[in-house]
């Protein structure tokens, strides 16, 4: 069935590094990319996202790339900062229907 | 924030009950889905509502059941409460006024089921 892998599952960095999460998702039909951040005990919150007819897209310190050739998509956060610090999801969906989300990467940013 | 909301914020109920829980769609979207998230993971479809029709499902069996009224609020029960659903139950809005695709969530509601 659909499935979305998500790698990886901790990352730890020094303020001011950048940090990289990717996914690769398995249904060739999915067009739609959204990434979450859910900070402890909170909703998810839609950072940024990506159609397939786009490769890169770019908002201040964040960026996600596409490569649907290879069903994988990644997100970027550059300058990190203490605030940064939560659990991020990908997700991927076919146009309005449901999300398939990954399995979380828990992101700590040092000071 | 969005202005997606829920209640109750939180909930302990007994195996075996039924629960019921309630989503307010953010202004101007038609469609609500439902997810269950576990501790420690992603959220997990459950399924969703528009136009007060089930619209897709996800690999949940039939004791969860909704519903969705003509002002685009949603109700989420399940019935035959067990141990395994223990778990943040997220609701998200969406269609008409947002991109296609876009899910705004609300905060959910916590279910501790003893």
């Amino acid at each position: 069935g659909e499935n979305v892998e998500q790698h990886p599952s901790t990352l730890s960095v020094q303020e001011g590094d950048s940090a990289v999460i990717k996914c690769t998702y398995s249904d060739s039909a999915s067009n739609y990319f959204p990434w979450y951040k859910q900070e402890l005990g909170k909703r998810p919150q839609l950072i940024i996202d990506i159609r397939s007819n786009v490769g890169e897209k770019k908002d201040q310190r964040i960026a996600v790339t596409l490569n649907k050739t290879a069903k994988h998509f990644s997100l970027h956060i550059t300058e990190t900062q203490p605030e940064d610090s939560a659990v991020y999801f990908c997700a991927a969906s076919i146009s309005t229907d449901k999300l398939i989300f990954g399995t979380g990467t828990r992101l700590q940013v040092f000071p | 924030e969005t202005g997606v909301t829920q209640s109750p914020t939180h909930l302990i109920k007994t195996r075996g009950q039924q629960v019921t829980l309630r989503c307010s769609s953010q202004s101007g979207h038609n469609t609500v889905s439902w997810y269950q998230q576990a501790l420690g993971q992603g959220p997990q479809f459950i399924f969703q509502y528009y136009r007060e029709e089930e619209n897709g499902r996800g690999n949940f069996p039939p004791r969860f059941s909704g519903l969705q009224f003509p002002n685009y609020s949603s109700e989420l029960n399940v019935n035959a409460l067990e141990l395994d659903d223990s778990a943040l139950y997220l609701c998200a809005s969406s269609g008409m006024t947002s991109p296609p695709g876009e899910q705004y969530f609300g905060p959910g509601t916590r279910l501790t089921v003893t």
